[in-house]
């Protein structure tokens, strides 16, 4: 079974700028979470969602969104890029809502300059 | 806020070694302890999770145990090999509904032969 496919796997955007990061879950998973990795805050929770509805969010300013599709497949937005907003960008599936058994992507890596 | 603390963050062992990791959660509702392993260019892989009903648990090689009272678990590679190379994450269920996971800061293993 193919795991988590994440697209594009490198990323390269200016200050203000948008980015939109495509995520495939494992087939059959109907959950997908999106986490930030970054050196100084390690893995951070941004949000979940399950039938194409955001379940739950993490503490990220509204310029960070996402979305589901109806075949699960789900993509994350970043408005307006900040410097500090370069960071490896890691999906993750699980086969119901609220299985905390999380199957990652080898993530987007996204520089902003 | 929740908080998960993880250390050492940096331990090397000789192969054939064991290796011990140890996480503190601050979360009384974190009923959900997974430790993810992180190779260089690759997503965190799930290794071993435990739930908080059971006091320990053991895949071969690898074992987790937790102490609900005091808020911790911990990580035991036993018999270490060159290929356990890599950062290794624990994180706690967040109180939160959903999947939402608080990660350690991580800690690089370095196996040498």
């Amino acid at each position: 079974k193919a795991g988590v496919t994440q697209t594009p796997r490198y990323l390269i955007k200016t200050r203000g700028q948008q980015v939109t990061l495509s995520c495939s879950p494992i087939s059959g998973h109907r959950s997908v979470s999106w986490y930030q990795q970054t050196p100084g805050q390690g893995l951070q929770f941004l949000f979940e969602y399950f039938s194409e509805t955001q379940r739950n969010k993490g503490n990220f300013p509204g310029r960070f969104s996402g979305r589901q599709f109806s075949n699960s497949r789900s993509e994350m937005n970043v408005s307006t890029l900040e410097l500090g907003d370069s960071a490896l960008y890691l999906c993750a599936s699980s086969p119901r809502e609220g299985e905390e058994k999380l199957f990652f992507g080898s993530g987007t890596q996204l520089s902003v300059l | 806020g929740e908080n998960v603390e993880q250390h050492p963050s940096t331990l090397s062992v000789q192969e054939g070694d064991s290796a011990v990791i140890k996480c503190t959660y601050s979360d009384s509702a974190s009923n959900y302890f997974p430790w993810y392993k992180q190779e260089l260019g690759k997503g965190p892989q799930l290794i071993i999770d435990i739930r908080s009903n059971v006091g320990e648990k053991k895949d071969q090689r690898i074992a987790v145990t937790l102490n609900k009272t005091a808020k911790h678990f911990s990580l035991h590679i036993t018999e270490t090999q060159p290929e356990d190379s890599a950062v290794y994450f624990c994180a706690a269920s967040s109180g939160q509904a959903g999947t939402a996971l608080i990660f350690g800061k991580g800690t690089t293993l370095s196996v040498s032969s």
